[in-house]
C-alpha cells in the first residue's frame, strides 16, 4: 500500500537551532516528491519538486533532499517566521494526478 | 499574475444539505484539484480536473461531484452533507493536465456541518 509518513510530527527549535524533517514514503515508482508549507488556516505553498535520488534543492534557509526511501527537508538558521507546518506528498509512476499526503511536520521556532 | 481564489471563506450548513464551493484558478493554468483537509491532517484528493472534464478521482462517494468552466474556474458540490464532511476544503491550479508536477493551493474554504 502507498504510504507516506513524515516524522516528527512536531518540532520545537530555538531561533538559529538547525535541524531536519523526514518524509519515507513506500510507492510503487516514484514520479515526484514535492514539499510543500502550509500556515495555519491557509492553503499550502509550494517549495519543492525532487524527481530522483541524490537531487537537492535549496531556498532561503531550506533545503531538499531525497533518496530512494525518504527525503529530508533540511532547516538552516531557522527564524520565528518560518514556523509552519510542512507537508511531503509523491505522485506515483503510473499516476497523471493523484499525490499522496502525509500528515506533515508542525515545526515551530522560538524567538 | 492572480493567484488562486477560492469562496466562500467560511461555511456552517446543517446535516442533510447541499454546499457549492468556487474555486478560481491562477492565470494560464487549466487544472483544477480539489482536497479535503481535516484538522491535523494532509490534504485528501477528492478529483481532478482538466479542460472542463474530470480526469481523476480519489475514494470519495459519487456525493461530491464538480464542474469546471470553459474559463477554467471550477465548482466542488457536496450533497447529503454529513458531519464526517467538516473540514478545510482546498483547491489547487497547475498547467498540463497532471503532467505539471506543481499545484498551488488557495487559501482554502472551512466548511463546519452541525
Amino acid at each position: 500500500e502507498d504510504q507516506v509518513t513524515q516524522s516528527p510530527e512536531a518540532l520545537r527549535l530555538q531561533e538559529g537551532e538547525s535541524s531536519s524533517l523526514n518524509c519515507s514514503y513506500t510507492v510503487s515508482g516514484l514520479r515526484g516528491l514535492f514539499w510543500y508549507r502550509q500556515d495555519p488556516g491557509k492553503g499550502p505553498e509550494f517549495l519543492f519538486t525532487l524527481y530522483s535520488a541524490g537531487e537537492e534543492k535549496e531556498k532561503e534557509r531550506l533545503k531538499a533532499t531525497l533518496t530512494k526511501k525518504e527525503s529530508f527537508l533540511h532547516i538552516t538558521a531557522p527564524k520565528p517566521e518560518d514556523s509552519a507546518t510542512y507537508l511531503c506528498a509523491v505522485r506515483r509512476m503510473d499516476s497523471n494526478y493523484q499525490l499522496i499526503w502525509g500528515a506533515g511536520t508542525k515545526l515551530i521556532i522560538k524567538p | 499574475e492572480t493567484g488562486v481564489t477560492q469562496s466562500p471563506t467560511h461555511l456552517i450548513k446543517t446535516r442533510g444539505q447541499q454546499v457549492t464551493l468556487r474555486c478560481s484558478s491562477q492565470s494560464g493554468h487549466n487544472t483544477v484539484s480539489w482536497y479535503q483537509q481535516a484538522l491535523g491532517q494532509g490534504p485528501q484528493f477528492i478529483f481532478q480536473y482538466y479542460r472542463e472534464e474530470e480526469n481523476g478521482r480519489g475514494n470519495f462517494p459519487p456525493r461530491f461531484s464538480g464542474l469546471q468552466f470553459p474559463n477554467y474556474s471550477s465548482e466542488l458540490n457536496v450533497n447529503a452533507l454529513e458531519l464526517d464532511d467538516s473540514a478545510l476544503y482546498l483547491c489547487a491550479s497547475s498547467l498540463g493536465g497532471g503532467l505539471s508536477y506543481e499545484q498551488y493551493f488557495g487559501p482554502g474554504t472551512r466548511l463546519t456541518v452541525t
